[in-house]
């Protein structure tokens, strides 16, 4: 069984960092692309950064370009994801998501929070 | 800046059809964007429902379909169910390796 299980997530100070990270089990985790997709409350989905299987190629949309890290480590089957000067608009639920066929999300965790708020 | 839009919301009666759909502000939805469905209930993570335009995720029932209607993508439900109430996502693969959600479309079925 595919599992997902976000952690990191808190209320964190504009212009403050978090790492969130993602423990994934059940499937061969170096083979997939794996994602962030983010919700506001009471927003939409938002997706925020990809990560290749063999970590080699990373994507960010550009609300978070040059502000978020996402990374992996294989060994660990865990993906990360490195925020940096934090936003208000950064406020989310932050869901790690599993890459299938044909560019689609097919495993969601259940998601953290993330609060910026002073 | 690429737009994905959905009808912010939509309302059926029990036992219709309804069909949502998925545009782009400046073009044509094709095949080419690998359009993929999920739905989300309140509090919890969305689900997978169609994936490369209109295959269904297992488990899905083939009440669910997908396909390109026109310009945009679509997601047909028949034989609405009250537990179908939901928020509806749809999400555009671009060729420069990123993705763009639509703004979701909240369904009533009443």
């Amino acid at each position: 069984e595919v599992q997902l299980v976000e952690s990191g997530g808190g209320l964190i100070q504009p212009g403050g960092s978090l790492r969130l990270s993602c423990a994934a089990s059940g499937f061969s985790f170096s083979t997939y692309a794996i994602s962030w997709v983010r919700q506001a409350p009471g927003k939409g989905l938002e997706w925020v950064s990809t990560i290749s299987g063999s970590g080699g190629d990373t994507y960010y949309a550009d609300s978070v370009r040059g502000r978020f890290t996402i990374s992996r480590d294989n060994s660990k089957t865990t993906l990360y994801l490195q925020m940096n000067g934090l936003r208000a608009e950064d406020t989310a639920i932050y869901y790690c998501v599993k890459k299938g066929v044909a560019a689609s999300f097919d495993y969601w965790g259940q998601g953290t929070l993330v609060t910026v708020s002073s | 800046q690429t737009v994905v839009t959905q009808e912010p919301s939509f309302s059926v009666s029990p036992g219709g059809t309804v069909t949502l759909t998925c545009g782009l502000s400046s073009g044509s939805v094709s095949a080419s964007y690998y359009p993929s469905w999920y739905r989300q209930t309140p509090g919890q993570a969305p689900r997978t429902l169609i994936y490369n335009a209109n295959t269904r995720s297992s488990g899905v029932p083939d009440r669910f379909s997908g396909s390109i209607l026109g310009n945009k993508a679509a997601l047909t439900i028949t034989g609405a169910q009250a537990d179908d109430e939901s928020d509806y996502y749809c999400v555009l693969y671009m060729s420069t390796g990123t993705w763009v959600f639509g703004g979701g479309t909240k369904l009533t079925v009443l």
